[in-house]
């Protein structure tokens, strides 16, 4: 079993839609979570973190985590062609000292106009 | 220049050739790491630099080699690839040594090719 899993998608939708992206994982020592968005061409760059379980709100973005279930998800509201990209989720735990985030495969997402 | 930049941004190379991808950072951070994004698969950490010195290889194969001689600079040296090395190599850098609210900061990545 991969420690996170995260479907590739493509995931298309309308523009306006609301967009749900999810990764579960296995190592229950994750305490940060994070989403990067990558578009075509460019370096990952960090979009929403959360520390533990709850939600998070920035503009159209919201993150939750749960930590009893193991999962994590990314909503957009309202979205836009120029959301159009791949979002990764990374997480990081203590165990053994080292802080270096673990990274799912990334969903590709497409908003259609 | 702001951020991170890497040179080249594409690398065609044959698989007895010897190239270095560049990276350089212009944030003042103290970390940095290479990475190897494959298709539809997670990115992979292959190395890790802490105030320009390697705290963690990922179980990397010896024809990749870092080279970190400042804590803006980090350098991976290329020789004797194989096809399935073709990916895009990301660099990062993070401000403090790797703890565990550190955000990574990504280069745009240099898409390698090995013939």
């Amino acid at each position: 079993q991969k420690e996170v899993e995260q479907d590739p998608g493509p995931l298309s939708v309308p523009e306006g839609a609301i967009v749900s992206l999810n990764c579960t994982y296995s190592n229950s020592a994750f305490q940060y979570f994070m989403w990067y968005r990558q578009y075509s061409r460019k370096g990952p760059e960090l979009l929403m973190y959360t520390y533990s379980s709850g939600n998070k709100e920035d503009g159209r973005f919201t993150a939750q985590v749960d930590k009893s279930s193991k999962y994590i998800s990314l909503f957009i509201r309202d979205s836009q062609p120029s959301d159009s990209a791949t979002y990764l989720c990374a997480m990081s735990a203590t165990t053994g000292g080292s802080y270096i985030p673990t990274f799912g495969r990334g969903t590709s997402l497409i908003v259609h106009p | 220049e702001t951020g991170v930049t890497q040179t080249p941004r594409h690398l065609v190379m044959g698989m007895t050739n010897k190239k270095s991808l560049k990276c350089e950072q212009h944030l003042g951070h103290n970390a940095m790491y290479w990475y190897k994004q494959s298709a539809k698969k997670p990115l992979e950490l292959m190395f890790v630099y802490s105030l320009e010195e390697r705290v963690e290889n990922n179980s990397v194969p010896s024809r990749f080699s870092p080279e970190c001689p400042n804590s803006s600079h980090l350098f991976l040296h290329l020789h004797t690839l194989q096809p399935e090395d073709s990916a895009l190599y990301l660099c990062a850098s993070s401000q403090g040594t790797a703890g565990l609210t550190d955000t990574q900061y990504f280069g745009p990545g240099t898409r390698l090719t090995v013939l």
